[in-house]
């Protein structure tokens, strides 16, 4: 089964232009969520899609960051303007949602993000 | 305020020894915890995963506890390899959407 796939995998931008990332989740999985680990940090969620619906986008800076889900499977996250705290790795995960209680979330690599 | 933290930030040990990462959490209504290794550049890759309604779970040489009353789970590594070495992060679930709230991460490196 192949697992989660996210491009590019590094990216260095200058602050204020703009980013996108891309992730494909694990087929057949539902649920796909956007998370931000800053250097040092634990993962934070960002934006979490059921389907190609947004369930959870509570911690997303809204004036910044878009996310959106194509067709409930493909998903792209996007900056702009980005600034220098943005840098970090975004992860991506996916997870089935079959509702079984030991359900847990695949993570793709992740995209490692410089802002200079 | 829902939060995870972990301790210690770092450690280090030699080959074959046992070892215990502590994790605690604020909120003790939780729906599962769970323990990810993540190595540099790479993913999170899931150990174990304890429902609310378990007290432990045991992979191989891992085992992990769940003290739900006390905010607590530690994760054991017995005669610990230097394979082993990674950061190890906790996170929990407080409902069914599954949104993971991590701590900060282990860092642990197993010198040969």
């Amino acid at each position: 089964e192949a697992g989660v796939a996210q491009s590019p995998r590094y990216k260095i931008i200058e602050k204020r232009q703009s980013v996108a990332f891309w992730c494909n989740p694990i087929s057949g999985h539902a649920t796909l969520y956007w998370y931000q680990q800053i250097l040092g940090q634990g993962p934070k969620l960002l934006i979490q899609f059921q389907n190609n619906g947004v369930v959870d986008d509570s911690q997303l800076p809204k004036d910044r960051f878009s996310a959106e889900r194509l067709k409930g499977v493909d998903s792209t996250l996007k900056i702009q303007p980005a600034k220098l705290e943005d840098s970090a790795v975004y992860l991506c995960a996916s997870r089935h949602s079959s509702g079984r209680a030991e359900e847990t979330q695949y993570f793709g690599p992740g995209t490692r993000l410089l802002v200079l | 305020k829902q939060e995870v933290t972990q301790i210690p930030a770092a450690l280090s040990v030699p080959e074959g020894e046992n070892l215990v990462l502590n994790c605690s959490f604020t909120d003790s209504a939780i729906y599962n915890l769970q323990w990810f290794r993540q190595d540099p550049g790479k993913g999170l890759t899931s150990l174990l995963l304890i429902q609310s309604s378990q007290r432990e779970q045991t992979s191989g040489r891992l085992n992990a506890s769940l003290d739900k009353s006390s905010g607590r789970s530690t994760l054991y590594i017995a005669a610990s390899q230097p394979g082993d070495s990674a950061t190890y992060l906790c996170a929990v679930v407080y409902n069914q959407g599954g949104k993971l709230i991590f701590g900060q991460g282990t860092e642990l490196s197993v010198k040969p």
